[in-house]
């Protein structure tokens, strides 16, 4: 079974950047795993920020970038901002049409 | 403005069954494969089922094989979920989303506000 590893927390001071990343419990993150991450803050749906590795979703700030870093896919959001605490979670596509979600991780700014 | 905007949710006995729907709008809902991402309270996200855009195939997480039916009609801009034999592990809300593209893997990019199943007696 497929499991996707995420930082159950994290802080960042505001302005500051942090990276959070997405692995797999065995094996490396690749472009083929479509790595896509979402935000998502209390009593509110998911907001699509990041699909298909780096692809910015509309709207969102440039701030928020990804990547593959090293066996890991990474969301690096740069001048964190208050409103940028939240959940976080990432969703690797693990193929035959199936995708794994990793635990998220909650950022706090402070 | 795309929209999704899901309906059917509400309380039901283990065991038993509830249709979820889906209705999208303002882009080319035949052209995009659609998803079920369901979130129980207080956890995190868990993949449920997808249906790919053009021909249409359909695939499930393991957890809801053979219980849970995806589908979906392109004349209505509708996407459905029947869900069967339904435990209390089901209660989570779930979330209709539009996939970026038609393949089975185009993430999601739109996410609808949620419908609510709660299975307990």
């Amino acid at each position: 079974q497929t499991v996707v590893t995420q930082e159950p927390s994290f802080s960042v001071s505001p302005e500051g950047t942090v990276t959070l990343t997405c692995g797999l419990s065995s094996g490396s993150v690749a472009r083929s795993h479509y790595p896509s991450w979402y935000q998502q803050t209390p009593g509110q749906a998911p907001r699509t920020l990041i699909y298909s590795t780096s692809i910015r979703s509309s709207g969102v700030p440039d701030r928020f970038s990804a990547s593959i870093l090293g066996k890991k896919a990474a969301l690096t959001i740069t001048g964190a901002q208050a409103d940028d605490d939240a959940e976080y979670f990432c969703v690797l596509y693990t193929g035959g049409g199936s995708w794994v979600f990793g635990g998220g991780t909650k950022l706090t700014v402070l | 403005e795309v929209q999704l905007l899901e309906s059917g949710g509400g309380l039901v006995q283990p065991g038993g069954s509830l249709r979820l729907s889906c209705a999208a709008s303002g882009f080319n809902f035949s052209n995009h494969a659609m998803s079920w991402v369901r979130q129980a309270p207080g956890k995190g996200l868990e993949w449920v089922s997808s249906f790919s855009g053009g021909g249409g195939t359909t695939y499930y997480a393991d957890s809801v094989k053979g219980r849970f039916t995806v589908s979906r009609d392109n004349s209505k801009d509708t996407l459905y979920l029947q869900m069967n034999r339904l435990r209390s592990e089901d209660t989570a809300l779930y979330y209709c989303a539009k996939c970026s593209g038609w393949r089975p893997y185009d993430a999601f990019d739109i996410w609808g506000q949620g419908a609510m199943v709660t299975v307990s007696s």
